[in-house]
């Protein structure tokens, strides 16, 4: 079984400045994958990035990097320079690699608020 | 332009009555799949489908059906046998690559279900 903890119940960041948001997950298969999504308030769950199990490199897509810490089972997203339009929930995901099937495990989100 | 398009926006329904929610989606994905997210909550999956014509419960699947005719439609029916069906419903997408841990799910604007 798969399992993903976001316990943040809620983060503030001033514009411009770097925030971190916390994932750690749990599974027992040898290759997974790791996902961020953003949810703003009309609801529609965006993609953000991506990171495989057995990746060299931490990926990084624009403002947005992954701190991902295999040993620690953690995947924070980290975002820079902070717009308002950030201001959203952020849930982390994770695929397994067991079967056939595509199913993503997410958690339970995190709410980012960014102050002008 | 692709995407996913859900509908209606917001759907009232009576006691014991089923409601069907539409999921149409132009990107060519094989794979689609419906989502429940309850307030602070993350995304639960109801029901997935790797291929027209064939479907698989997931965690959430009772009081729930689906049809798979069309490789663009996917429809959820809310049947009355869902008790507490009021919540944010998500349909997504993805190519359907068997194993293919780095494969992005696309999700629609999504259809809030209330009970009157």
């Amino acid at each position: 079984a798969q399992k993903i903890t976001q316990t943040q119940p809620g983060m503030f960041v001033q514009e411009k400045e770097a925030v971190t948001l916390d994932c750690t997950y749990d599974t027992s298969d040898p290759s997974y994958g790791l996902f961020w999504y953003k949810q703003p308030s009309s609801g529609e769950m965006i993609f953000l990035i991506y990171q495989g199990s057995y990746d060299q490199q931490n990926a990084t897509e624009g403002r947005y990097s992954l701190n991902f810490q295999k040993a620690r089972k953690s995947a924070n997203l980290v975002i820079s320079a902070s717009q308002l339009g950030d201001s959203a929930m952020y849930f982390c995901a994770m695929r397994g690699g067991t079967g056939a099937n595509s199913k993503l495990t997410f958690g339970k989100g995190i709410t980012l608020s960014v102050r002008p | 332009d692709g995407g996913i398009t859900q509908s209606p926006k917001y759907l009232f329904r009576k006691e014991g009555q089923n409601v069907t929610l539409s999921c149409e989606q132009n990107l060519n994905h094989d794979a689609m799949y419906w989502y429940r997210q309850d307030p602070g909550q993350g995304l639960r999956l109801i029901y997935y489908s790797q291929i027209v014509n064939d479907f698989q419960k997931g965690d959430i699947a009772e009081g729930y059906s689906v049809s798979r005719e069309k490789k663009e439609s996917f429809p959820l029916t809310v049947t009355s046998a869902q008790k507490n069906p009021t919540a944010f419903y998500l349909c997504a997408s993805s190519i359907g690559k068997p194993g293919a841990l780095a494969e992005t799910q696309y999700f629609g604007p999504g259809t809030r279900l209330l009970v009157l």
